[in-house]
């Protein structure tokens, strides 16, 4: 398995939902990010775990909770989302090795907040 | 800090034409550097990174880029173009811990 995976691929939530994107990956990749992209914009880094431990925050505002219950596995949870958060959001992973910086996208779940 | 900048926010080519991204950066220390592509609706999918090592690096699709340190620069470069490479081309830098500098992006069009 050489790819990251994201799920869902479509999501339509209303302000006082709550909802979870999920991205898996199976590569041994031991660092995965969470970005945010808005249209014609570049990624912006939300999210970094290291070894399934938080080591970045980009001061995301806290109704965008991330977790990392394994090495394969990140989910973010949104709750309360305003309708400038409707993007799409970006999974990445890099491995643990001579490699490290090198990160690895998955094809992104867009987001759309009513 | 470090920064990217992508001179060009859109270049049109014709079908077949060679083309050059260009991308510069800013940095005190050293760095590593990507060039990603993302095709509409879509994520981003990797090109080519300089780590270290020889200064012209080649990727997938037939793309290339060369690292020129007293310049700053990572120009991507193709030879001659494709209908399908019409996409977004993102630079990015680093120097570790896992923070990824993107440059504005170049919207490639290719024209028949």
């Amino acid at each position: 398995d050489t790819e990251v995976t994201q799920t869902p691929k479509h999501l339509v939530m209303g302000m006082t939902n709550k909802k979870s994107l999920k991205c898996e990956q199976h590569m041994g990749h031991r660092a995965m990010y969470w970005y945010k992209q808005k249209a014609k914009k570049p990624p912006e880094l939300m999210f970094v775990y290291s070894y399934e431990k938080l080591s970045i925050n980009e001061s995301v505002p806290s109704r965008f909770s991330p977790e990392c219950p394994n090495s394969s596995l990140l989910n973010l949870h949104l709750h309360a989302l305003q309708p400038e958060d409707s993007a799409l959001y970006l999974c990445a992973s890099s491995p643990p090795s001579l490699d490290s910086e090198t990160q690895y996208f998955g094809p992104g779940t867009r987001l759309l907040v009513l | 800090a470090q920064s990217v900048t992508q001179l060009d926010s859109q270049v049109p080519v014709f079908e077949e034409a060679p083309v050059e991204l260009r991308c510069n950066y800013s940095s005190s220390v050293s760095v590593y550097l990507f060039w990603y592509v993302q095709y509409p609706n879509q994520g981003l999918q990797l090109l080519l990174k300089y780590l270290s090592g020889s200064t012209l690096v080649k990727g997938i699709n037939g793309f290339e880029a060369e690292f020129n340190k007293s310049q700053t620069s990572f120009h991507l470069r193709k030879p001659s173009v494709h209908i399908s490479d019409t996409a977004e081309y993102f630079c990015a830098v680093t120097v570790g811990g896992g923070k990824l500098i993107f440059g504005q992006g170049t919207e490639l069009s290719v024209k028949p």
